[in-house]
């Protein structure tokens, strides 16, 4: 059984430069959360998405945004790059968004800004 | 005061010790609680979940939360160096936002783990 799989693995973007990050999850599974992690500030919830829609959305600017399709493959775009948003971002899927059922995270995207 | 605190470690623990783990929460809220093992360039992966106070066991690893103090802890017995990694204390509750909702993960900021052998 396929993981979840994150592309691409790395990054290397300039400030003001956009950047878009897609996620597969399981298959069969609907819900995919994006997380970022930092050193400083650990993993943070970004947003939820299930059935394409955004259930759920951390306390992140707008600058971050997400969406879902009809295969459940989610991407994530951050527009006008800030040296601060430099972090692993990883995604996670679960079959129905249960968290105690336990999420499955991917190995994530190493987003470098410079 | 974050949410959930845990000791950032490093900690460093010769081979067979027993290795304590531990997190404390504020938010009396939260339903479920987990350990995620995180291994350098890799995604966490879910060791242990619990819903209720009390122990739960699972091979060399027992999760314990006490609801009352809002304190869960991991204990690993036996460690070997395989266990070296980044153990994550995560905690859920049901948020809702504009009618929809859904259990959301908080995380500590990790343990570094190092098991000599």
């Amino acid at each position: 059984k396929a993981g979840v799989t994150q592309t691409p693995r790395y990054l290397i973007k300039t400030r003001g430069q956009q950047v878009t990050l897609s996620c597969s999850p399981i298959s069969g599974h609907r819900s995919v959360s994006w997380y970022q992690q930092t050193p400083g500030q650990g993993l943070q919830f970004l947003f939820e998405y299930f059935s394409e829609t955004q259930r759920n959305k951390g306390n992140f600017p707008g600058r971050f945004s997400g969406r879902q399709f009809s295969n459940s493959r989610s991407e994530m775009n951050v527009s006008t790059l800030e040296l601060g948003d430099s972090a692993l971002y990883l995604c996670a899927s679960s079959s129905t968004g249960i968290a105690n059922y336990g999420y499955t995270f991917g190995s994530g995207t190493r987003l470098t800004v410079v | 005061q974050k949410e959930v605190e845990q000791d950032p470690g490093p900690l460093s623990v010769p081979e067979g010790a027993i290795v304590s783990l531990n997190c404390t929460y504020s938010n009396s809220a939260f339903q479920y609680f987990m350990w995620y093992r995180q291994y350098s360039r890799k995604g966490p992966e879910l060791l242990m979940y619990t819903y209720s106070s009390g122990n739960k066991e699972d091979g060399r690893f027992t999760a314990q939360v006490d609801k009352s103090s809002k304190y869960i802890s991991l204990f690993i017995r036996d460690s070997q160096p395989s266990d070296s990694a980044t153990y994550l204390c995560a905690m859920s509750v049901y948020e809702e936002n504009s009618g929809a909702g859904s259990y959301q993960l908080t995380f500590g900021k990790g343990t570094k783990l190092s098991v000599i052998p």
